[in-house]
């Protein structure tokens, strides 16, 4: 069985700090990798995705992948109190339809 | 561009009622996803349609549970009779595989209450 795993939090930084953000997963065929922010009340929202090993920057949002070691982080700079969400990281194989699985996601908190 | 787009957005209603909940993809997307959210068990895939059919219903709860799709554009998800432990929202997706690496797209859910 595929599994994404992700604490929990709540992660708590101040505001301009940076936020670092876990995910590991179980199966080595996959391929495609996605970060979500959610707010509480509204639908995930893409932030980014990565398919290859190393960093992958979008603004203050940078997504890194070792699948060497099968996790995913992504890290957010001069966090703000914007930010405040759960993050939900998704893992799609090539094997099948490229069905992502989803983690439980970690809440974050940035406190002004 | 529309989004992928669900009605209604709140529902309540009494247990042992049918619950119909519907979803217009976004145009040109072939792939359809039903996931439900609650806090115990996070975002669960429901069932998985591509090209109008159903590829995955594994996820489906019992039979009480059933989806369609019956064009590229329009999808449902029923429940009969529901259930206060089907309280939650439904949200649909969708995607188009061949691009982005299966980015899907979330519509804003349905959030379901059975009193």
């Amino acid at each position: 069985q595929k599994e994404v795993e992700q604490n929990s939090g709540p992660l708590s930084v101040p505001e301009g700090a940076i936020a670092s953000l876990n995910c590991t997963y179980s199966d080595r065929g996959s391929q495609s990798f996605f970060w979500y922010r959610q707010y509480s009340g509204k639908s995930p929202e893409l932030i980014m995705f990565i398919y290859s090993n190393g960093d992958k920057e979008d603004g203050r949002f940078t997504a890194q992948l070792n699948k060497a070691s099968q996790y995913v982080s992504l890290l957010i700079r001069d966090s703000q109190p914007s930010d405040s969400a759960t993050y939900l990281c998704a893992v799609a194989s090539s094997g099948g339809s490229y069905i992502p699985t989803f983690g439980r996601g970690t809440s974050l908190i940035v406190h002004p | 561009d529309a989004g992928v787009i669900q009605s209604p957005r709140h529902e309540v209603t009494e247990m042992g009622q049918e619950v119909t909940l519907r979803c217009k993809p976004i145009s040109g997307h072939n792939s359809l996803f039903w996931y439900r959210q609650t806090m115990m068990r996070g975002l669960e895939l429901l069932i998985y349609f591509n090209n109008n059919v159903p590829i995955d219903d594994s996820g489906m709860p019992e039979d009480r549970f059933s989806a369609k799709m019956p064009n590229a554009s329009f999808s449902t998800l029923k429940i009969q009779p529901s259930e206060p432990r089907d309280s939650a929202v439904y949200f649909c997706a969708s995607s188009f595989p061949q691009r982005s690496g299966n980015t899907i797209y979330f519509g804003e859910g349905s959030w379901l209450t059975v009193v």
